[in-house]
């Protein structure tokens, strides 16, 4: 398998543009994650499925922030409006429910808000 | 809420030595803790994953322990060579959870 996929890696958009971050989770994984991660706060988990289904959204900081999982091979994270603060790095993760969890994570993608 | 701190928040050592990075965690009730790699500009590379009923965990030359009671662990790092400088990151999976919580991370520098 190819791990997760995240596109894209790099984007700069102007404040109050909408912003749409993409993941491919690894095949046969049921849970997938979002997180964001900032100097100041390190890794902050944003939401995350299970089958599809959103199980815990209590980290999305605002309504702005929105998630998508329309079928197993496919998830997004909406931004609308950007603003600066949400510059990040957006990381994506997926994991099998086993035994001998362990989380599996992608390149991530670089947000800039200017 | 689980709280998970990483000291040293830096470290520089010279290539050879062997080195601990510590990690502490408020609730002992995790179901798994794991110890991850990630390079500057690069995603998370997992190092080491420990369950809940194991002391420890080796992969070549790195070992990470953990003491749930006392809501610690440890990666040790023997021999250390310029290609480890990274930043390390622990994090625990809780036990009535399913998403990770992340430590800050030791950022390490290894110089020749």
């Amino acid at each position: 398998d190819a791990g997760v996929i995240q596109s894209p890696r790099h984007e700069v958009t102007e404040m109050g543009q909408e912003v749409t971050l993409r993941c491919k989770p690894i095949s046969g994984h049921d849970y997938l994650f979002w997180y964001r991660q900032t100097m100041m706060r390190g890794l902050e988990l944003l939401i995350y499925f299970n089958n599809n289904v959103p199980i815990d959204d209590s980290g999305m900081p605002e309504d702005r922030f929105s998630a998508k999982m329309p079928n197993a091979s496919f998830s997004t994270l909406k931004i609308q409006p950007s603003e600066p603060r949400d510059s990040a790095v957006y990381f994506c993760a997926s994991s099998r429910w086993t035994g001998n969890t362990e989380a599996f994570f992608g390149q991530g993608t670089r947000l800039t808000v200017v | 809420k689980q709280e998970v701190t990483q000291i040293p928040a830096a470290l520089s050592v010279p290539e050879g030595e062997n080195l601990v990075l510590n990690c502490s965690f408020t609730d002992s009730a995790i179901y798994n803790l794991q110890w991850f790699r990630q390079d500057p500009g690069k995603g998370l590379t997992s190092l080491l994953l420990i369950q809940s009923s194991q002391r420890e965990q080796t992969s070549g030359r790195l070992n990470a322990s953990l003491d749930k009671s006392s809501g610690r662990s440890t990666l040790y790092i023997a021999a250390s060579q310029p290609g480890d400088s990274a930043t390390y990151l622990c994090a625990v999976l809780p036990s009535e959870g399913y998403a990770l919580n992340f430590g800050k991370g030791t950022s390490l520098l290894v110089t020749p």
